[in-house]
């Protein structure tokens, strides 16, 4: 399936830093999502995004959807040492009433404490 | 609530040997899906059941992978024979209605194959 180009692939930073990774797509999406994945788990929902332009916050996480829709950032602000993990984005379409999915290769985030 | 529940959390196998991979999911839940995950694609939906019913296979390899969903808290996925190059981990999830922001993963099935 179509694959989304995230980016970067892995960060280092210090604790305290602000973090910024984003998602392109040659295609439009509906919603765009982004997901956490720690060490032996599955991936988790962090935030759902549904209309072009929108900007939500979740505690430090912030995240837009594209004007274009073809695009979102996911910015952490603050960072601490639990915010390690492996960050997914996802881009969903509409497909006959279901929703077909394709995500990100993902950013591993590493923090120095 | 337990979460949806993978098992078992790790396989070894030798190549051509049959896996079967098992989940439950989280009660209520209607949708179900399988993916797969590489350090070289990524993370990869497989085949998407609702209602019991599959929806999506479109994702499934190649015919050596089946999978099964008998009745709304089980599912099966079955590799006959198995390859090396199916060595990944494998996540169950589910959901109300296809829904993904009401979508939660089990813990993975970290298969290897020899």
């Amino acid at each position: 399936g179509q694959q989304l180009n995230q980016s970067p692939q892995s960060m280092f930073i210090q604790e305290g830093e602000d973090v910024s990774m984003n998602c392109t797509s040659s295609s439009i999406f509906n919603t765009w999502l982004w997901y956490k994945q720690d060490p032996g788990e599955g991936p988790v929902l962090l935030i759902a995004l549904y209309k072009a332009g929108e900007l939500t916050s979740n505690g430090r996480l912030t995240a837009q959807f594209g004007i274009t829709r073809k695009d979102s950032f996911l910015n952490i602000s603050a960072s601490i040492p639990s915010d390690v993990g492996i960050y997914f984005c996802a881009g969903q379409l509409n497909s006959g009433g279901y929703q077909k999915v394709t995500f990100g290769i993902g950013t591993k985030l590493q923090v120095i404490p | 609530d337990a979460g949806v529940i993978q098992s078992p959390r790790h396989e070894v196998t030798e190549m051509g040997q049959e896996v079967t991979l098992r989940c439950k999911p989280i009660s209520g839940h209607n949708s179900l899906f399988w993916y797969r995950q590489t350090m070289m694609r990524g993370l990869e939906l497989l085949i998407y059941f609702n209602n019991n019913v599959p929806i999506d296979d479109s994702g499934m390899p190649e015919d050596r992978f089946s999978a099964k969903m008998p009745n709304a808290s089980f599912s099966t996925l079955k590799i006959q024979p198995s390859e090396p190059r199916d060595s990944a981990v494998y996540f169950c999830a589910s959901s109300f209605e296809g829904a993904l922001d009401t979508q939660y993963f089990g813990p993975g099935t970290r298969l290897t194959v020899l």
